[in-house]
């Protein structure tokens, strides 16, 4: 079974540009979520999508925005970027039950200059 | 709000030797702990999933502990291994939405041959 897919893999950016990352899930976990990580801030939690609806949303400025499509497919989008979003943004699949595992992908590296 | 933290923050080992990490977490209300390795640049790689119900979980090398009263878990690595060198990191997901996972900032270990 093939794992968590992120694209692209790199990315560079100038500021004030928007950029948009794309996620594919295990085939058939349905629940997408997406994570920041920093040297500075370690991992944080940016949302969670199922069933196309985000069920939760991390404390990030709405700059930050996702969407889940019927495939279970995920895209995160941030607007006007900022130097400070360099960062690696990674997603993780799960079934979506309250006893099974997230599984991430390889990450997209974000550059802002 | 949930805050994991992970003890020590780095650690350096000679080959074969028995070590520990420590993970902590501030609200004892969990569903699951889960371990994940992290090589450099690379996603994350999931190690052990604990179920709040349960006390331990091993796999290969690998034990994991929990203790959900003191908010502890533990991550024991039997004969470490070079290959073993990456960061490793603990998390917890919580009651009002079991897919978002608070994440410690992870012990960086580094097995010497």
């Amino acid at each position: 079974k093939a794992g968590v897919t992120q694209t692209p893999r790199y990315l560079i950016k100038t500021r004030g540009q928007q950029v948009t990352l794309s996620c594919s899930p295990i085939s058939g976990h349905r629940s997408v979520s997406w994570y920041q990580q920093t040297p500075g801030q370690g991992l944080q939690f940016l949302f969670e999508y199922f069933s196309e609806t985000q069920r939760n949303k991390g404390n990030f400025p709405g700059r930050f925005s996702g969407r889940q499509f019927s495939n279970s497919r995920s895209e995160m989008n941030v607007s006007t970027l900022e130097l400070g979003d360099s960062a690696l943004y990674l997603c993780a699949s799960s079934l979506s039950l309250a006893t099974n595992e997230q599984y991430f992908g390889p990450g997209t590296r974000l550059t802002v200059t | 709000k949930q805050e994991v933290t992970q003890i020590p923050a780095a650690l350096s080992v000679p080959e074969g030797e028995n070590l520990v990490l420590n993970c902590s977490f501030t609200d004892s209300a969990i569903y699951n702990l889960q371990w994940f390795r992290q090589d450099p640049g690379k996603g994350l790689t999931s190690l052990l999933l604990i179920q709040s119900s349960q006390r331990e979980q091993t796999s290969g090398r690998l034990n994991a502990s929990l203790d959900k009263s003191s908010g502890r878990s533990t991550l024991y690595i039997a004969a470490s291994q070079p290959g073993d060198s990456a960061t490793y990191l603990c998390a917890v997901n919580v009651p009002d939405n079991f897919n978002k996972f608070y994440f410690g900032s992870g012990t960086k270990l580094n097995v010497k041959p």
